[in-house]
């Protein structure tokens, strides 16, 4: 089955704690982006990459970081969480002639206190 | 920059009714547009998209079209169901910014149909 994977899908964390979402997908999409989700914001991107090795900041990426190696694997690392970094988080990914319809995983709702 | 602005929330209905949930944009360059719809507890889905005016995208009895005179592609059903309970996104994708593949969202509105 064609889907994107996250991991975890809950987390309760404390600040300044280094953590990590794992996002996959088994569809050999070049693009992956992560957005997140706030009442009233809608969902903002914070870093997408095109392809292997290459990334580039989205519209709130300050508190992030990611990396890509591998196609199917797009991270998401918190190195030091605030609690304004509690929000539902989305990974997404794409064909790259295609990136309108990108597919979403089913979600990480993070709580950091 | 580009936006997106959508009706304010949420819509309560009951079922057979008829649904209209407003979705305006501002844009720079020639965007597409899309609704997406999030079941409860799930990520979104792509639930129609348009990519050039005059265009009208239709699923699942749902649609919306494309209106660059007005900036606008108004979400409708003319009956929902309880299932049809959701949250919908409008977004726009525009070919023409700095942000490859870039989805910029509106905020949302939930819709939740009574039996």
């Amino acid at each position: 089955e064609a889907q994107v994977t996250q991991n975890p899908r809950y987390l309760i964390t404390v600040t300044g704690k280094k953590l990590t979402v794992t996002c996959s997908q088994n569809m050999n999409h070049e693009y992956m982006s992560w957005y997140r989700q706030d009442p009233g914001l809608g969902l903002r991107q914070i870093y997408y990459s095109m392809n292997v090795e290459v990334t580039d900041k989205g519209d709130v990426p300050e508190g992030y970081k990611v990396s890509r190696k591998e196609k199917r694997n797009f991270p998401l690392i918190l190195e030091s969480p605030s609690p304004n970094q509690t929000s539902l988080y989305f990974c997404a990914s794409s064909f790259t002639g295609t990136y309108h319809q990108q597919f979403f995983g089913p979600g990480t709702r993070l709580t950091v206190l | 920059g580009n936006s997106v602005t959508q009706m304010e929330g949420p819509v309560t209905l009951s079922e057979e009714a008829f649904l209209t949930i407003n979705c305006t944009y501002t844009a720079t360059g020639y965007p597409s547009l899309f609704w997406y719809v999030q079941y409860p507890g799930e990520g979104l889905q792509l639930l129609l998209k348009a990519t050039k005016a005059d265009d009208k995208g239709s699923n699942k009895g749902f649609e919306a079209t494309y209106r660059k005179e007005t900036t606008s592609f108004h979400l409708e059903k003319g009956s929902v169901q309880v299932s049809d309970s959701a949250v919908y996104f409008c977004a726009l994708s525009d070919p023409g910014g700095t942000s490859y593949g870039k989805l910029t969202f509106g905020q949302g509105t939930i819709l939740t149909v009574h039996p």
